[in-house]
């Protein structure tokens, strides 16, 4: 069974820098390019970084990049996010996901993270 | 960047009824447009890919079609479990995706 679990959100000062990660099982994290796609409360879903299998090329929106790193360790199947520079509209609940071709094919639980002073 | 709009906002429907939601895109995106529903407090799940393409596991009543700029949504006999929002995702201009504002769906 796939899973994917997010952690290490929380409550941030704005200006300040937090690091998401997700630990992936029941499939082989190295085969599959991966992805964070978070959501603002109540509203709707905004891709944040996808990486390449080896970790070797990242995407971003113009919205985190230069402030947002995307990184993987496929020995321990885990995906990070290494968020700095924070704003208060990076209060979100961030999924990490994997990719499947094009498309999001699981995705986990998410985690709530808060920019707030 | 692709601006996906999907209507109507919010849908309340009669359980037994199909109903269906659109997806609009700003360009033509040909098949390259995917739909997700999210459960309160749940994370997405996938239900369409390219367009129309069915996904093991989830139920028939769900099916759509499209090509280009116009896609639909259709869900045949609404269930009370089908309580949810719906999200249409564009991968034309990947990695640069981009999802639609979504479409929640209400059992009156």
């Amino acid at each position: 069974e796939v899973q994917l679990v997010e952690s290490g959100g929380g409550l941030v000062q704005p200006g300040r820098s937090l690091k998401l990660s997700c630990a992936a099982s029941g499939f082989t994290f190295s085969n599959y390019y991966m992805a964070w796609v978070r959501q603002a409360p109540k509203k709707g879903l905004e891709w944040v970084a996808t990486i390449s299998t080896s970790g070797s090329r990242t995407y971003y929106p113009d919205s985190v990049k230069g402030r947002f790193t995307i990184s993987r360790d496929n020995a321990k199947s885990s995906l990070y996010l290494q968020m700095n520079s924070l704003k208060s509209e990076d209060t979100a609940t961030y999924y990490c996901a994997r990719h499947e071709q094009l498309y999001l094919d699981y995705w986990g639980q998410g985690v709530m993270v808060t920019v707030s002073s | 960047d692709i601006v996906l709009t999907q209507s109507p906002t919010t849908l309340s429907v009669t359980p037994g009824e199909t109903v269906s939601l659109s997806c609009r895109a700003s360009h033509s995106i040909g098949t390259n447009l995917h739909w997700y529903q999210q459960k309160t407090n749940e994370s997405p799940r996938l239900l369409i890919k390219y367009a129309s393409q069915s996904i093991s596991g989830i139920p028939s009543r769900f099916s759509a079609s499209g090509s280009g700029t116009d896609f639909t949504l259709n869900i045949n006999n609404v269930e009370f479990d089908d309580v949810s929002s719906y999200f249409c995702q564009q991968t034309q201009s990947w990695p640069r995706n981009t999802f639609g504002a979504g479409t929640k769906l209400e059992l009156k």
